[in-house]
């Protein structure tokens, strides 16, 4: 069966600091592999996502993430986060069609 | 603007009760999800539909029922037979359901408490 994981529960950084959430997936067909965030008060939306192609995706707001077919591995990635980031941030895999699976959530805090 | 509407977004429900929530669309998309989000459990899937009159049980669908009569409504009715129906409940619709590699849109979520 497909399952995600989400090493980080709680991240909590200042400003300026460097970020990498950990995701790893288990599936060994073709995957398609998403990131969503989830600010405070707003609805889940698309950070970034990989289907195929250059392993390293760039997304929204200065966010990418190297999909690592060897180690089963999409991390999320920033170099430097702002207080904006502030958000629960999920991992998600789609192997099996029709379905998308996701992480635990990854709950970010960027203090100024 | 095209998008997601849940309605409505706090609901109470006394024991017993089965309760209906609202998602409507107007994407045009064919494929609709309901998840249930819970603290540190992320998403988890309660029914899909890829197209109008047909659904599928996701992971968690036992006390759960779902309708699709029309392609921009998928409401999800909570029945009394979910023992555990406090939640946060999210609707989401893609273009279509296959192939897999096509990015969900998310409506505003419905939180349900039980008095």
């Amino acid at each position: 069966a497909q399952s995600v994981s989400q090493h980080n529960h709680h991240v909590i950084l200042s400003e300026a600091a460097s970020l990498e959430l950990g995701c790893n997936y288990s599936y060994g067909g073709t995957v398609n592999l998403f990131w969503y965030v989830q600010y405070p008060g707003q609805h889940l939306q698309l950070l970034l996502k990989y289907f195929s192609g250059d392993p390293l995706v760039k997304g929204i707001k200065g966010f990418e993430a190297e999909f690592i077919k060897s180690k089963f591995s999409f991390n999320l990635r920033k170099p430097s986060v702002q207080w904006s980031d502030t958000a629960e941030y999920f991992c998600a895999v789609n192997g099996a069609p029709d379905k998308l699976i996701f992480g635990t959530g990854t709950r970010l805090q960027v203090f100024p | 603007d095209g998008g997601i509407t849940q309605s409505p977004k706090y609901l109470f429900r006394k024991e017993g009760q089965n309760v209906t929530l609202s998602c409507e669309q107007n994407l045009n998309h064919d494929a609709m999800y309901w998840y249930r989000q819970d603290p540190g459990q992320g998403l988890r899937l309660i029914y899909y539909s890829q197209i109008v009159n047909d659904f599928q049980k996701g992971d968690i669908a036992e006390g759960y029922s779902v309708s699709r009569e029309k392609k921009e409504s998928f409401p999800l009715t909570v029945t009394s037979a979910q023992k555990n129906p406090t939640a946060f409940y999210l609707c989401a619709s893609s273009p279509n359901g296959r192939g897999g590699n096509q990015p969900q849109h998310f409506g505003d979520g419905t939180r349900l408490s039980i008095l």
